[in-house]
C-alpha cells in the first residue's frame, strides 16, 4: 500500500544542521509533487517546501528559504529535507506528504507520513 | 505570499449540528482550496480538494463550496468522529499556505 516514513529527526543545538528522509513505497515516486509540513508543538499546520514531480521546481516558505533545501533520490524512492542553521523556531513535527494529482502540477496532500519530530535546543 | 484567515478559531457544537467554517484567501486563488482535517495526535487528512471535491472515503456529510477568495467547509450532521481541528489550504500560488485551524469541540 501506498506509505511515507520519515525519519531523521532529533535534538539539535541552534546553528547545527540535521537531514530529514522520507521513504516513499506503493506509487511511482518519479510522479508525483511532494511536500514538508511542519506542526510546531500546540500549533497549527505550516507549510515547508514542495518538490514537483519533475523534480525541477522547488519551492520554499519565507522562513526556510536559503537554509533549508528539498530534494529526492529517486533510486530510492527517497525524499530528503537538509536543514541548515536550524533554530529555536525550527522545533516541530516534521511531515512528509504525496501529492493527489499524477505528473500535474500540485493540487492538495493527499497522503502524509507519521513525521519526525525536531527539537531544536542547547 | 497569499495569507489565509480561518473564522471562527474554535467552535462549540454538538452531535446531529450543522457547522459552517469559513476561510478567506488574500487574494483570489480560483479553484485551488482545499481542507484537511487533524484529529489530536493524528496526521493530517485530506477531506476536500478543488474547493468542493471530496476526497475518496470521505462521508458524504462533508462539503465545501465558495468561489474566488471566500470559501465554506459544511459538515451537515455533526458525528462524534468529527471533533477535531479543520484546515484550510490554498495550492494557488508556488508557495502553499494554510489557515490557521478551526477548532470544532464538543
Amino acid at each position: 500500500q501506498v506509505q511515507l516514513v520519515e525519519s531523521g529527526g532529533g535534538v539539535v543545538q541552534p546553528g547545527r544542521s540535521l537531514r530529514l528522509s522520507c521513504a516513499a513505497s506503493g506509487f511511482r515516486f518519479n510522479d508525483y509533487s511532494m511536500y514538508w509540513v511542519r506542526q510546531a508543538p500546540g500549533k497549527g499546520l505550516e507549510w515547508v517546501a514542495i518538490l514537483w514531480y519533475d523534480g525541477i521546481n522547488k519551492y520554499y516558505a519565507d522562513s526556510v528559504k536559503g537554509r533549508f533545501t528539498i530534494s529526492r533520490d529517486t533510486s530510492k524512492n527517497t525524499l530528503y529535507l537538509q536543514m541548515n542553521s536550524l533554530r529555536a523556531e525550527d522545533t516541530a513535527v516534521y511531515y512528509c506528504a504525496r501529492d493527489l494529482v499524477v505528473v500535474a502540477a500540485p493540487e492538495a496532500m493527499a497522503v502524509w507520513g507519521q513525521g519526525t519530530t525536531v527539537i531544536v535546543s542547547s | 505570499d497569499i495569507q489565509m484567515t480561518q473564522s471562527p478559531s474554535s467552535l462549540s457544537a454538538s452531535v446531529g449540528d450543522r457547522v459552517t467554517i469559513t476561510c478567506r484567501a488574500s487574494q483570489s486563488i480560483s479553484r485551488f482550496l482545499n481542507w484537511y482535517q487533524q484529529k489530536p495526535g493524528k496526521t493530517p487528512k485530506l477531506l476536500i480538494y478543488a474547493i468542493s471535491d471530496l476526497q475518496t472515503g470521505v462521508p458524504s456529510r462533508f462539503s465545501g463550496s465558495g468561489s474566488g477568495t471566500d470559501f465554506t467547509l459544511t459538515i451537515s450532521s455533526l458525528q462524534p468522529e468529527d471533533f477535531a481541528t479543520y484546515y484550510c489550504q490554498q495550492s494557488y500560488s508556488s508557495l502553499h499556505t494554510f489557515g490557521q485551524g478551526t477548532k470544532l469541540e464538543i
